[in-house]
């Protein structure tokens, strides 16, 4: 059965504490891993797509990686405003999007 | 260039009610999403439907459904309301079976209280 994992579940850093967020994952036919950021109350928004292993993405102090079976989002020097749940999501055959349960972070100033 | 647009935005309904949530895509989205999330928990696929077919169903029960019209727009129906299923619905919009690329475009989503 395809699955994702996103861990840690929450993950508290002072501002410019640099750390990543891990996403594994379990699927037949990867399509696609795209990585979103949700602010509380609100619709995710689309960050990243990476399709095959050894490809990287960055945007602003934001870089996503993929390797055979996880990715993994980089901050650099994080800023409070960065604070956000950071959702992974994986699309296999059939285009059905499955999305891990989430990292919350947490950026203090 | 408008984005995802779902009404209404916060409802309250009794169980046993039936209830119908509304989104517009991204102009130029031929494919619409749906998914649920619980107060605290990830998000969880419901529906897929483009070009106004149904392609891919979660794993939800029946009284789950929904459509897309010829101008792209979506609604969601659930019949037989339970406690359960308050929680945010979300619509997403994707270019996917036009450009290939699977990426989606979410609204603000449609929070539903069942009392």
């Amino acid at each position: 059965e395809d699955q994702v994992t996103q861990s840690p579940e929450a993950l508290r850093l002072q501002e410019g504490e640099s750390s990543s967020l891990n996403c594994s994952y379990t699927v037949s036919g990867l399509r696609g891993l795209f990585w979103y950021r949700q602010d509380p109350g609100k619709g995710p928004e689309f960050l990243f797509t990476l399709y095959s292993a050894g490809e990287e993405k960055e945007k602003e102090r934001l870089k996503a990686t993929l390797t055979k079976k996880e990715s993994f989002l980089h901050i650099t020097a994080p800023k409070p405003e960065d604070s956000a749940t950071y959702l992974c999501a994986v699309q296999a055959g059939g285009f059905k999007t499955i999305f891990g349960a989430g990292t919350r972070l947490f950026v203090k100033a | 260039e408008a984005g995802v647009t779902q009404s209404p935005t916060h409802l309250i309904k009794t169980r046993g009610q039936q209830v119908t949530l509304r989104c517009s895509p991204i102009s130029g989205h031929t494919s619409v999403y749906w998914y649920q999330q619980a107060l605290g928990l990830g998000l969880q696929f419901l529906l897929w439907y483009d070009e106004g077919e149904e392609r891919n169903r979660g794993n939800f029960p029946p009284r789950f459904s929904g459509r897309q019209f010829p101008n792209y727009s979506s609604e969601l129906n659930v019949n037989a309301l339970e406690l359960e299923d308050s929680a945010l619905y979300l619509c997403a919009s994707s270019p996917i079976l036009t450009s290939g690329t699977g990426e989606l475009f979410f609204g603000e989503g449609s929070r539903l209280t069942v009392l």
